[in-house]
C-alpha cells in the first residue's frame, strides 16, 4: 500500500484568497487524483494529475479556480483561488495502483478547508 | 449517467449483524467496490467484488451481487464499535474514474 501524507491537515480561510495544498506520496506513482467531499455528502473528482501531462478536469471544475501541480512521481499539489464559503469541504488526494486488475486507490487524510 | 445510491444512516448493536445496502445504475464496472472512512481519516479499501461474481467473503464481511437487480450489499457480522465508520460504495464504469455513493454513516451501540 502507499502511504500519502497531505498538509495542511486543516485551515481556516478569509474569503478571496487562495489555498494550496500538497500531496506527498511514499513511492513513484503515476495516477493522482484529487477529490472533494463538501460536508456529509460524497466524494466528487475534481481532477486527474499526471506527472508529465496537464491535469485533466472533471466537468464543473476548471483550472484557473483549482489549478494543479505535478512536477514529479511523488508529489501533487492543489491551489483552491478565490475562495468562497461555498469551497469549504474536505480535500483528498488519491494515487491509483498500477498493475492491478481492479481499481485500488489510495487516500490521504485529506485537509479541512474552512472559508469564512 | 451514472450514480449510486445508499442509504445514510444504520445504527446497530454491538455483536449484531450490519447491512449496508447500495444501488448503481452503470452496469459496464467490471469491480464493484466497498471503501471505509473513519472520522478524520481518508477512504480506506475494504473489499470489492469482481462484476461477474455473485459473492465474496472475507473474514467478518461479505458482499452480495444482483448484477440483474444492479444491487449490491455489505455484510459485517459480529460488528464492534471499531466498525463505526461512513461506508461508501463505489463503481468504475469502463475501469476509469470512481463514483462513489453518498456513504452510510453506521454507528454501532454498546
Amino acid at each position: 500500500s502507499a502511504v500519502i501524507s497531505q498538509k495542511p491537515s486543516r485551515d481556516i480561510c478569509q474569503r478571496g484568497t487562495s489555498l494550496t495544498i500538497q500531496c506527498q506520496v511514499d513511492s513513484q506513482v503515476t495516477m493522482m487524483f484529487w477529490y472533494r467531499q463538501q460536508p456529509g455528502q460524497s466524494l466528487t473528482l475534481i481532477a486527474t494529475a499526471n506527472q508529465g501531462s496537464e491535469a485533466t478536469y472533471e466537468s464543473g471544475f476548471v483550472i484557473d479556480k483549482f489549478p494543479i501541480s505535478r512536477p514529479n512521481l511523488t508529489f501533487s499539489t492543489l491551489t483552491v483561488s478565490n475562495m468562497s464559503p461555498e469551497d469549504s469541504s474536505i480535500y483528498l488526494c488519491s494515487v491509483g495502483r498500477d498493475g492491478r486488475s481492479y481499481n485500488e486507490q489510495f487516500f490521504g487524510p485529506g485537509t479541512r478547508l474552512t472559508v469564512l | 449517467g451514472e450514480d449510486v445510491e445508499q442509504s445514510l444512516f444504520l445504527s446497530v448493536r454491538e455483536g449484531d449483524s450490519s447491512v449496508i445496502n447500495c444501488t448503481y445504475t452503470d452496469s459496464s464496472s467490471t469491480y464493484l467496490y466497498w471503501y471505509k472512512q473513519e472520522p478524520g481519516a481518508g477512504l480506506q479499501l475494504l473489499t470489492y467484488i469482481f462484476s461477474n461474481m455473485d459473492m465474496k467473503q472475507d473474514q467478518r464481511l461479505t458482499v452480495l451481487l444482483n448484477k440483474k437487480d444492479k444491487h449490491l450489499s455489505l455484510r459485517i457480522a459480529d460488528t464492534q464499535t471499531g466498525d463505526s465508520a461512513i461506508y461508501f460504495c463505489a463503481e468504475d464504469p469502463y475501469g476509469q474514474n470512481f463514483v462513489f455513493g453518498p456513504g452510510t454513516r453506521l454507528s454501532v451501540l454498546p
